[in-house]
């Protein structure tokens, strides 16, 4: 987990509010990414970006929005339009992927948020 | 698209005996194969990948993977298991079609929860 920090660890929202999580790194790394885990269903992808200023929507974006105004933090908004928040969220980075595409992701602690 | 399958939920073993964790891939051009393991309430943790080159992979903790391009697989193994080695296992690939500049997007499968036996 070293180098990507995510907070808080747990979070409780009530329906109808939008949270924000938070997700730092201090690796220097261009690309960030947001996943979202369920039990047996493995990691799904919510946004990534690969620099600043930029993102692109992952396989299941509805519901949630970011922004990558800094290098080192991407944060994530899960608003009142998701319709099934609860999950386990975690965070990644990794250098460069567009030129450097072999390179693995590093993970943050995760952020266990829960509707209630 | 990449798609990652990861066919037996949980494996159960005992300690000192070899560990296989099962991964299989599908991609269009050549894959990249990454195993990360995660415990209970954190973050995934990088084991090893394969790129290129020697189709056995070594990686951290006595892990080593084989990639086996003919059946489309990247097996994790350790060759006597220990209690602490009990977690969750994914396998994920990412596909390298050319042009290499794009959406190169990396699949994870759905994990498998390891079990070691004292």
């Amino acid at each position: 987990d070293g180098g990507i920090t995510q907070s808080p660890k747990y979070l409780f929202r009530k329906e109808g509010q939008n949270v924000t999580l938070s997700c730092e790194q201090n690796l220097n790394h261009d690309a960030m990414y947001w996943y979202r885990q369920d039990p047996g269903q493995g990691l799904r992808l919510i946004y990534y970006s690969q620099i600043v200023n930029d993102f692109q929507k992952g396989d299941i974006a509805e519901g949630y929005s970011v922004s990558r105004e800094k290098k080192e933090s991407f944060p994530l908004t899960v608003t009142s339009a998701q319709k099934n928040p609860t999950a386990f969220y975690l965070c990644a980075s990794s250098i460069d992927d567009r030129g450097f595409p072999n390179n693995e992701q590093f993970f943050g602690p995760g952020t266990r948020l829960t509707v209630l | 698209a990449q798609s990652v399958a990861q066919p037996e939920d949980q494996v159960n073993v005992a300690e000192g005996n070899p560990l296989t964790v099962k991964c299989t891939y599908s991609v269009s051009g050549n894959p990249y194969l990454f195993w990360y393991v995660q415990y209970p309430n954190r973050g995934l943790q990088f084991l090893l990948k394969y790129i290129t080159g020697d189709n056995l992979v070594k990686g951290s903790y006595g892990f080593e993977a084989e990639f086996n391009k003919s059946q489309t697989s990247f097996h994790l193994k350790k060759p006597s298991a220990l209690v602490s080695d009990s977690a969750l296992y994914f396998c994920a690939v990412r596909d390298i079609p050319l042009p290499i500049y794009g959406n190169n997007r990396l699949a994870f499968g759905k994990g498998n929860q390891v079990v070691v036996i004292p």
